[in-house]
Parts: C-alpha cells; sequence; structure tokens
C-alpha cells in the first residue's frame, strides 16, 4: 500500500527565509507524487507534481519538490519566505499503475514569522 | 480557468438526517473522487467514480455512503443517516484520467451534524 510520511506538523520559518517542508513516501511502484496547499477555509490546490519526467519540479508561488529515488523523498523548498506562504501543506502519493485515488500525507502547518 | 464547484458551501443537519452534497466537476474531466477532512486532520479518500460506477472505495465509505452521477454534469455524495462523526469538510475533485495529472479540488463542504 502507498503512504507519505510528512515529517513535523508545524514548521516555522521567518520571512524570507528558506521554506524546507519534508515528505518520505511509500510505494511499490514508480508513484506518482504532489504538493498540495490549502490556504485557510479554502479547498486544496494543486502545487506541483512529479510525474516521471525531470526529478526537479517547480511549481507555483516559487515552491519546488526534488523526487530522490534513493531517500524515498519529495521535499518541498522554496528559497525565501513570504508572509502568503503561511498555510498547509499535504504531500500526496498515487499509483501510476492506476487511474485513482491520490493518499494524503497529515499535512504540515507552515507558520511565517515577521 | 475550469474549476471544480461544489453546493453548499455549509450544511448544518439533524443526526439521523440524510443529506445530500453537490458537486460539479470540470466537463471534460472523466474520474470523480470524495474526501473527508474531519477538523484538523488529514484528508481521506471516501471513494472514486468512474464509467459510472465505484471504482474504489475506502473503508470509511460504509453503507451509509452513496454516489451518484444523475445528468451526466452533476456528481453528489448522499449520506443516507448522519451521524455526529460525519461532520467534516467533503472535497470533490475530479481528473482527466489516464496519466494522472492531478486532481481539482473544489472548495468544499462544511457538513456539520448536531
Amino acid at each position: 500500500a502507498q503512504s507519505v510520511t510528512q515529517l513535523g506538523s508545524h514548521v516555522s520559518v521567518s520571512e524570507g527565509a528558506l521554506v524546507l517542508l519534508r515528505c518520505n513516501y511509500s510505494s511499490s511502484v514508480p508513484p506518482y507524487l504532489f504538493w498540495y496547499v490549502q490556504y485557510p477555509n479554502q479547498g486544496l490546490q494543486l502545487l506541483l507534481k512529479y510525474t516521471s519526467a525531470a526529478t526537479l519540479v517547480k511549481g507555483i508561488n516559487g515552491f519546488e519538490a526534488e523526487f530522490k529515488k534513493s531517500e524515498t523523498s519529495f521535499h518541498l523548498t522554496k528559497p525565501s519566505a513570504h508572509m502568503s506562504d503561511a498555510a498547509e501543506y499535504f504531500c500526496a502519493v498515487s499509483d501510476r499503475a492506476r487511474d485513482d485515488k491520490i493518499i494524503f500525507g497529515k499535512g504540515t502547518r507552515l507558520h511565517i514569522l515577521p | 480557468e475550469p474549476e471544480v464547484t461544489q453546493t453548499p458551501s455549509h450544511q448544518v443537519t439533524q443526526m439521523g438526517q440524510e443529506v445530500i452534497l453537490r458537486c460539479v466537476p470540470i466537463s471534460n474531466h472523466l474520474y470523480f473522487y470524495w474526501y473527508r477532512q474531519i477538523l484538523g486532520q488529514k484528508v481521506e479518500f471516501l471513494v472514486s467514480f468512474y464509467n459510472n460506477e465505484i471504482s474504489e472505495k475506502s473503508e470509511i465509505f460504509d453503507d451509509q455512503f452513496s454516489v451518484e452521477r444523475p445528468d451526466g454534469s452533476n456528481f453528489t455524495l448522499k449520506i443516507r443517516s448522519t451521524k455526529l462523526e460525519d461532520s467534516a469538510m467533503y472535497f470533490c475533485a475530479s481528473s482527466e484520467g489516464a496519466t494522472p495529472g492531478g486532481l481539482t479540488f473544489g472548495s468544499g463542504t462544511r457538513l456539520t451534524v448536531v
């Protein structure tokens, strides 16, 4: 069965500092991997996705993530945090052999300190 | 940009009552999903729907739940007899299928069972 583990339910960074949100996956087959963001009282918005092309994936709002098979990781980074980045971030995995569900991690709430 | 539309945004219902949550997926998408998020917890898969039938469902999706695509555009989730623990945010999502490019989520319906 597939799963993702997000390390840290809460992460705080100062405005302008590097953002690093960690995600490790478990999958018996090569996975598709995603990061979604949820702003307060809103739905889930796709930030970026890995579908087996380049291992470094660039997304919206300056975020990027790198797929590392050897580490089974898909960490999300942003060089310089903005106050508007404060939100809940979810890593997710799906089985590339099937066209169905995405499994989400528990989420990491990102706090931006002024 | 195409979006998934969910109605209502909030629903309050008494325990034991039936509720129907409605979704209009993106028009050319072929796969439809329901997820839920209990307050403060992770986003959980409920059911996926393709070609007018359920393709997969989770343990949460018991006999109290049903889904339907009654008219080719709407996609509904019915909870037959609501329980207090059904209180959650319910998200509808759709995807083109074939190669998961990620799901597009609606803004959710907050269901409160009293």
